[in-house]
């Protein structure tokens, strides 16, 4: 079982905010990363470090940390953002890499 | 910009070994943390190990004993055996960069476009 837990799935109304989580322990001393997936395509980095960006990602999409849970904001949701996501940091020990278990974003 | 490309058998046998190579395009391979990571059908991912152009390798701990990765500096690729196969590996495997150099910051990317690998006889 991964020692990152997020909600299974999620619904957002189109146009208005909606906030995915992430838990784990080794969230109070490394930060998360985030990957939006779609069906049948490779993961997509949306979100890293503090709350950085990777060129062409849209602005409506945040991250921020508190305690031990990580969280992704999309702010204005559109269409196109209904899609798996998940996040991904370290493990308790810090020395292993681990992906949280996945949140399904559903854009109504 | 740096692109990946998974290429391999896409079915192995039970008990055989899974053997893909990543191959780096636009860029050099030097320098940098190579990954791979995997998706069984339907469920989530999970990264396998990465390694270091050096050589140095860190692995999944529960894939350790069966896991492999290396690196071809000269043909810019790198690659993962995974051995003792079972349907439980089934998945598609994908390669990609990762950017692990400091402690507190981790992420991926960018990935490949991924490769279905199936076990079964």
């Amino acid at each position: 079982s991964s020692e990152l837990t997020q909600d299974p799935a999620v619904s957002v109304a189109l146009g208005q905010t909606v906030r995915i989580t992430c838990q784990g322990d080794s969230l109070r001393s490394y930060y998360a990363s985030w990957y939006q997936q779609k069906p049948g395509q490779a993961p997509v980095l949306v979100i890293y470090g503090k709350n950085n960006r990777p060129s062409g990602i849209p602005d409506r999409f945040s991250g921020s940390t508190s305690g031990n849970t990580a969280s992704l904001t999309i702010t204005g949701a559109q269409a196109e953002d209904e899609a798996d996501y998940y996040c991904n940091s370290r493990d308790s020990s810090g020395n292993h890499l681990v992906f949280g278990t996945g949140t399904k974003v559903t854009v109504l | 910009q740096v692109q990946l490309q998974e290429s391999g058998p896409g079915l192995v046998k039970p008990s055989e070994t899974l053997s893909l190579t990543c191959t780096v395009s636009g860029g050099s391979i030097s320098s940098y943390y190579w990954s791979w990571i995997r998706q069984p059908p339907g469920k989530g991912l999970e990264w396998i190990g990465y390694i270091y152009n050096s050589g140095s390798t860190n692995y999944n701990p529960s894939l350790k004993s069966r896991v492999t990765i290396s690196v071809d500096t000269s043909k810019n690729q790198f690659s993962l055996r995974l051995s003792s196969v079972t349907a439980a590996d089934t998945a598609v495997y994908y390669c990609a960069r990762a950017h692990v150099e400091k402690v507190m910051d981790n992420w991926f990317d960018p990935w490949g476009q991924g490769s279905l690998v199936t076990v079964s006889s």
